[in-house]
């Protein structure tokens, strides 16, 4: 089978640095994507790794690792907008172009004042 | 440009009805997906269509139907509605090649409730 876990919830206070894992059980695999979404909003891109190591956008970074089937996602210098749900997705599960996606459950971020 | 478009925003059914949903997208992306979203939960993929012409079975695709009309339209049909199809529906579109080959685009969803 396959299946993504992601910790439910996380609370940060704003200003602090706050890491989301993700791990992932997939017959295929061609990389890893987050998604952030707002409360009654649409998921919106953040970052995709093919490769092992960091990628950096701003204040938003992501790690995979395919060896270990494990990613993360790190934001730093919290704001309050920042509160979001965020979802891992693993790209290429099944069929043969990478054309197909399984997301996870999500993770609800609060950042506190 | 307006991306992702979805219609309609919101639709209230009856069991056992039918209905249409439409999606378009207009970055001229090759390969588009249909979404749902329960309440707390993640999404879920109903199909997908990689290319023109081509559809496949996502996760959950049992009572829906799906159409690629052209390479901007994808519908999504519901045959006999039913309560447990109560959910946001989103429709996604991702290029097959580019600067954003890796990044989906989505709508900003129906909100369907079958009573």
């Amino acid at each position: 089978g396959q299946s993504l876990e992601q910790p439910s919830e996380v609370t940060a206070v704003e200003g602090a640095i706050v890491q989301m894992n993700c791990t992932y059980q997939t017959s295929g695999f061609y990389g890893l994507s987050w998604y952030q979404q707002h409360d009654g909003g649409a998921p919106t891109f953040l970052s995709y790794n093919a490769l092992d190591g960091l990628e950096e956008t701003g204040r938003f970074s992501s790690f995979l690792s395919r060896s270990d089937s494990y990613g993360y996602l790190l934001l730093q210098e919290l704001q309050m907008k920042d509160s979001a749900s965020y979802f891992c997705a693993v790209r290429g599960v099944t069929d043969n172009y990478g054309q197909n996606f399984v997301f996870g459950p999500g993770t609800r971020l609060s950042v506190l004042p | 440009n307006a991306g992702v478009t979805q219609t309609p925003k919101f639709q209230v059914l009856k069991t056992g009805q039918s209905m249409t949903l439409q999606c378009a997208q207009d970055m001229n992306h090759n390969s588009m997906y249909w979404y749902r979203q329960d309440p707390g939960m993640g999404l879920r993929l109903i199909y997908y269509s990689a290319s023109e012409g081509t559809t496949d079975k996502g996760e959950v695709p049992n009572g829906y139907n799906v159409s690629r009309l052209n390479k901007r339209e994808f519908s999504l049909r519901l045959e006999s509605a039913a309560p447990s199809q109560t959910s946001v529906y989103f429709c996604a579109s991702i290029a097959r090649a580019g600067s954003s080959y890796n990044e989906q685009f989505f709508g900003p969803g129906t909100r369907l409730t079958v009573l």
